[in-house]
Formats: structure tokens, C-alpha cells, sequence
């Protein structure tokens, strides 16, 4: 099946500063999605972005879908940005019919 | 509703009882996903429905696992003769179609003691 891969695997960050998380899959892809898993356990929807770029206030994402990577942009980051970030795809090629996860960027702000 | 509802939210249960968690998804979504989260690890596909059908159950682990959606709305995921290995969060996702954007539950933290 198709693989996702995702780095760094921890990053730790002082408030304010920026980050790039990024993402690559080992096949094409017709759905690729980037969550925030909060404290609590809730995946929250940030990008669904299977190919092009997106901004959402501090947030933006660029998925290459023909150089198999997506990457996931945090500005200005806050506390509340902490948390588990996971990239997510659906192969276009077959396979599993629901989404493959990476392992996550963990990522902890401090104030 | 307005988003995917999971009850519940915590299941105590002991080794070999059989138990049932449920998921509610959104009103209108055709297709509905079963997935579980160990600790420090991503979710992993379990089971995919397009209406009543289970289109693809290739995650499920076993056959202790099974799950139905009679009424193509609301989904029941099932384990029988529950075993410690099986403690994870369950979460349900649903979608408007089979490859569009999937919104998840709060999960169902199941613990086999």
C-alpha cells in the first residue's frame, strides 16, 4: 500500500516563531488531508489539499501532487498550536479505500 | 448534526465480553469510516461504507471485528471476545462522497482490562 512519511518527528519552537512540516507519499494521491490533533484527541481539520495551495490565516499548505510532498506552513506560531500534526492520503492507485496516515509532527510551542 | 457524533466516549470492559461502539455522521454523508489510534501512532484504516455497504473492510484485523449500517446513516462497529491488544481509540470519519474531504469523531477510548 501506499506510504506517508512525515518530518520532522518532533520540533520544538518558542512563540512567535515560523515552521515548516512536511509530508511525502510514495504514490499519486486523489485526496491528501492535514490535521491537528489537539489534546484532547480530536482530529481537527486543517487542509484538505490534493494538489495546489491553500492559506488559512497563520496557516498555509502546498501539496506537489507530480514530486509526491505536501508541506504545511505555520506562521507566527501560538501555544495553542501544539499538538499532533498528521498528513493524510488516499491513493489514486488502488489499495485501502480509506485514508493512510503518517506517524505525525509533534509539535510543542513554548510560551 | 454538525459533525460526527461517537458514544461512547469511554468503554471499560473486560477481557472476552463483547461491546459495541457507535457512530452518527453527518447528516447527508454517504460515506462513513471506521479507524483506530494506538498510543503514538496515527489512525489506521479499518473498515469503508458507500450507503448500507461495506465497500472495504481490508483493515479490520480479525473476524472478531465486524461493523454494520443497516439504515446508511448511523454505523455500529462490533468486537466480539474483546482481548487487552484491542484497547486503542476508535474514531469514525465521514464524507459527503468516497474521495472527498473526511471528518472525524471525538473517538471512543476503549480500554480491555
Amino acid at each position: 500500500g501506499i506510504q506517508v512519511e512525515q518530518s520532522p518527528p518532533d520540533l520544538i519552537l518558542q512563540e512567535g516563531a515560523n515552521s515548516t512540516l512536511r509530508c511525502n507519499f510514495s504514490d499519486s494521491v486523489n485526496n491528501l488531508q492535514w490535521f491537528h490533533q489537539n489534546p484532547w484527541g480530536q482530529l481537527i481539520n486543517l487542509f484538505y489539499i490534493p494538489s495546489g495551495t491553500k492559506q488559512n490565516g497563520r496557516l498555509s499548505a502546498t501539496t506537489v501532487a507530480t514530486e509526491r510532498y505536501s508541506l504545511l506552513y505555520i506562521s507566527s506560531s501560538q501555544t495553542t498550536d501544539s499538538g499532533v500534526y498528521f498528513c493524510a492520503v488516499l491513493s489514486e492507485g488502488g489499495g485501502a479505500d480509506g485514508l493512510t496516515f503518517g506517524k505525525g509532527t509533534h509539535l510543542i510551542i513554548q510560551p | 448534526g454538525a459533525g460526527v457524533s461517537q458514544t461512547p466516549s469511554n468503554k471499560v470492559t473486560e477481557k472476552g465480553k463483547y461491546v459495541e461502539l457507535r457512530c452518527d455522521p453527518i447528516s447527508g454523508h454517504t460515506a462513513l469510516y471506521w479507524y483506530r489510534q494506538s498510543l503514538g501512532q496515527g489512525p489506521e484504516f479499518l473498515i469503508y461504507f458507500q450507503g448500507t455497504g461495506a465497500a472495504d473492510d481490508s483493515g479490520l484485523p480479525n473476524d472478531r471485528f465486524f461493523a454494520v449500517r443497516p439504515e446508511g446513516s448511523v454505523s455500529t462497529l462490533k468486537i466480539q471476545r474483546t482481548e487487552r491488544g484491542d484497547s486503542a481509540v476508535y474514531l469514525c470519519a465521514s464524507s459527503s462522497q468516497g474521495d472527498t474531504e473526511a471528518f472525524f469523531g471525538q473517538g471512543t477510548r476503549l480500554t480491555v482490562v
